[in-house]
Formats: structure tokens, sequence, C-alpha cells
């Protein structure tokens, strides 16, 4: 089956710094890549949908410019939190579309 | 796309089949019904899908009610790595993306 990488697995950054998660789609080509995020004993909430070549599109609420997110190839997007601060603590999970969703292992975000 | 409830959590025994009800009342003609598993701290993972006919794959059985207002999905015969949240989701027709709506599914723990 289609396989979603994501690096890093988890990372730890202080409160101010930015930050930068890869999504890649491995042995496929997704023009379309979401990114989801989910809060402890929460359900996923997708935050963005990725369009290679194409500006993202925001789900209502979310910063487009805290959450900066370039796709820029057709197995690879980034998402980067900028200005990070502790309540951005999450697990962040990107998915790549492929006549349906396939989900990375997701990237364990914790800011101190 | 339609709305889905399942029962918050359901317990099985080893060995045993696993049945995960699904009600979807106001799905619409060209909506399917799309089950993933999200094991903790990973990414979702996909299990089936169907439109109106019971389907079959290595991992599961999807059995759809004839008025399509709910679904059933069976796993034959439940492992201890089964245990996991398990969601229910109706999206549209597969010409094209549409986002996944995830709810809260249900949590299957399986037992010794």
């Amino acid at each position: 089956g289609a396989v979603v990488s994501q690096h890093p697995s988890w990372v730890i950054c202080k409160s101010g710094t930015s930050v930068k998660i890869e999504c890649r789609s491995l042995d496929f080509q997704a023009t379309t890549m979401f990114w989801y995020r989910q809060f402890p004993k929460q359900s996923l909430m997708l935050m963005a949908t990725s369009n290679e070549g194409s500006k993202a599109t925001y789900e209502q609420g979310v910063e487009k410019d805290k959450f900066l997110i370039n796709h820029a190839s057709l197995t690879l997007s980034t998402l980067t939190v900028t200005s990070a601060h502790p309540e951005d603590s999450s697990f962040y999970i990107c998915s790549a579309w492929l006549g349906f969703e396939y989900f990375g292992p997701g990237t364990r975000l914790t800011v101190t | 796309d339609a709305k889905t409830t399942q029962p918050p959590s359901m317990d099985c025994a080893e060995g045993r089949a696993a049945n995960l009800p699904c009600n979807h009342s106001t799905i619409s003609g060209n909506e399917y019904v799309y089950w993933y598993r999200q094991i903790h701290s990973q990414g979702p993972q996909y299990i089936i899908h169907g439109l109106k006919n019971n389907e079959t794959n290595e991992m599961a059985s999807l059995i759809i009610t004839e008025d399509r207002k709910s679904s059933t999905l069976i796993l034959p015969h439940a492992t201890l790595r089964d245990t996991a949240v398990y969601y229910c989701i109706v999206r549209g027709g597969n010409s094209g993306y549409s986002t996944l709506t995830f709810g809260k599914g249900t949590m299957l723990l399986v037992s010794p």
C-alpha cells in the first residue's frame, strides 16, 4: 500500500521559536495533502488542505500566518509552526490523497 | 457530508469477532462509508470503504444495510493489536478529493 512518512516523529522546542514538519509520500505522487492536529483525548481536526504548486486552503479558525504550509513538490509538503507557544503543543498528522487518504505516523510537538 | 453516530466504546475477547456499528441516517446517494482506525499515538490507518454493497478485504468486512442508513465493520478474529479507536466516516463520491470529518469514534478494547 501507499506509504506516507513524517519527520521528525517528535520535537521539543522553546516558546517563540519556529519548527518545521515534513510530510512525504514515499511511493506515489500526491497533488493534494492534508494537515491535521490532534489534542490529547480528542479527535483529529483538519487544519488545512495543501495543493502542489498553489496556496493552501485553511479551515476556519486556523491562523495561516502561524501555520505555514508549503507543497513545493508532488511528494513533499511542509508545515511550519511559527513563533510556537505551549498551546501549540499537539500531535500533528499529515495525509496524502491517492483515491482516498493515506496518513503519516504523526509528529508530536512539545513547546516549552 | 453526512454525520455518523458510533458507540463510544466496545469490548471484545481475543479471537472473537468484533462487530462495530455505525449509524449514518442522513447519508446521500453518492456518499461512501469509510472506516479508519487509530492505534494510540499513531496516524489513522485505512481499513475499508463501500457504497452500498458489502465489502471484504484482508483486514475486515463492511456490511451496509439496504437503506444505507447504518453499517457494521466486522473484524472476524480480533487480536490484541486491533485495540484502537475506530472511525466511521461518510464522505462524498470518489471523483476528486473531499475532506474527512473525524468524529469521536469507537474505542475497541480487545482483551486476552
